[in-house]
């Protein structure tokens, strides 16, 4: 365990289905973000959380809606998505705003 | 443009062999990580480097600043180090550039 929390491991949804990511961690950490990883591509920053305000949304569609109640938790919710976000979706916590960062181990969306 | 390149994209080698693996970066940086992310697990921060070398057991990695490259290298490689390694710059005070992985395979 890394100290930073994905679930669920493995999603597969329908594109008319609603579902939401959780990302928990207790490291202590001020900054959270999503990323996607698809095959074959770096992994691409997607969101950015810090002291629970958005910092950044890296021209993401609105069919992903983020949220981060407190620093210890983030969510990413979906509906509407489309077969390619299908890919791991990675969180991750930093003890500062691009400073010491820690990966969850994923969830990896299947949208059919 | 702040951009990351990392060679070679596939490894494959015989156990105890001695590892290299490279990641150029366009811009001065203010940091560079290196990652592991073993099939099926979560991704790792091995190292965050601003200058010079660290080592960490058989991991080392060193970074040249004013030539703007990094190494990874490991030594009398085990089929247990067999995963996707990147290099990650940060540009500045932005977001984190990543390479695109190289995924190495250790043959027992």
């Amino acid at each position: 365990e890394t100290g930073v929390t994905q679930t669920p491991r493995h999603l597969v949804m329908g594109m008319t289905n609603k579902k939401s990511l959780k990302c928990e961690q207790h490291l202590g950490h001020n900054a959270m973000y999503w990323y996607k990883q698809s095959a074959k591509k770096p992994l691409e920053l997607m969101f950015v959380y810090n002291f629970k305000e958005q910092t950044e949304n890296n021209s993401v569609p609105s069919r992903f809606s983020p949220e981060c109640p407190n620093s210890s938790h983030l969510f990413l919710h979906l509906h509407t998505l489309q077969p390619e976000d299908s890919a791991l979706y990675l969180c991750a916590s930093s003890q500062a705003l691009n400073y010491g960062y820690t990966f969850g181990s994923g969830t990896r969306l299947t949208v059919v | 443009k702040n951009e990351v390149e990392q060679s070679p994209q596939n490894l494959t080698a015989q156990e105890g062999e001695f590892i290299t693996i490279n990641c150029s970066y366009s811009v001065g940086i203010s940091a560079l990580h290196w990652l592991q992310q073993h099939p099926g697990g979560g991704i790792v921060s091995l190292f965050m480097l601003s200058s010079g070398k660290k080592k960490h057991g058989r991991l080392i990695a060193t970074i040249n600043i004013q030539e703007k490259h990094s190494s990874l290298h490991i030594t009398a490689s085990h089929p247990r180090d067999s995963a996707v390694y990147t290099c990650a710059a940060h540009f500045g005070n932005e977001k984190l550039t990543f390479g695109t992985g190289t995924r190495l395979t250790i043959i027992p």
